[in-house]
């Protein structure tokens, strides 16, 4: 299966802060990949899709980049509502296989 | 709209068999190209996805465990079943099923989640 390497496992940054996730694919994805939120108790939420594609209705300031097999994830502006973990998630071909996950808190 | 519900025990024991129930309303799997999968979350690990099922009754398990797993489908109650035999403590999770985008292998919308512990 193709592994998928998400960093860091936590972060704690101001609101208003610049923040940066980054995801490695062990094998080439092409545009293949998605990021999801989760808080505690909510559905999760898809927010960007085909790499860098923003999910109707998601803020303009969640944003994806990259192809192959190095995605970024950016959160432009972090925000209170921003707390929780985020997972990049490959979808190339089945099985299907997620990040280890971002818990992103505010300091 | 769509959305999901998930429901099923909370608490099984250990080589129990587990089925879970999502209900979904918004969309139906008598359309093409249409599939409902289950993902789970065990505290404090990432995200593991299981099954899925499509509108013609396609069926798709993760390698590693299915042997332990069956999905089914009810497009008459709007459900999708999924049963998984020989629980563990370490299938304590969160389960979640969920819509896929058709035509692609991704989940666009999530119902909440059931908490399932397995202890005797």
């Amino acid at each position: 299966d193709i592994q998928m390497t998400q960093s860091p496992s936590s972060l704690s940054a101001s609101v208003g802060d610049r923040v940066t996730i980054t995801c490695q694919a062990s094998q080439d994805i092409s545009h293949y990949l998605n990021w999801y939120q989760l808080k505690p108790g909510k559905a999760p939420k898809l927010l960007i899709y085909d790499a860098s594609n923003l999910e109707t209705g998601v803020p303009s300031r969640f944003s994806g980049s990259g192809s192959r097999t190095d995605f970024t994830f950016t959160i432009s502006s972090l925000q209170p509502e921003d707390v929780a973990t985020y997972y990049c998630q490959r979808y190339d071909n089945l099985p299907l296989t997620f990040g280890g996950g971002t818990k992103v808190e505010i300091k | 709209q769509i959305t999901l519900k998930e429901s099923g025990p909370t608490l099984v024991k250990p080589t129990q068999t587990l089925t879970l129930t999502c209900t979904f309303s918004g969309f139906s799997l008598n359309t093409r190209s249409v599939g409902v999968g289950w993902i789970r979350q065990p505290p404090g690990k990432a995200l593991e996805w299981l099954a899925l099922i499509y509108w013609n009754d396609d069926k798709r398990y993760s390698p590693s465990l299915n042997s332990r797993l069956t999905i089914a489908k009810d497009t008459s109650k709007s459900q999708v079943v999924l049963t998984m035999t020989n629980m563990d403590p370490v299938d304590t999770a969160t389960y979640y099923c969920a819509h896929f985008r058709p035509n692609y292998y991704y989940m666009d919308v999530w119902g909440k989640g059931t908490t399932v512990t397995v202890s005797s």
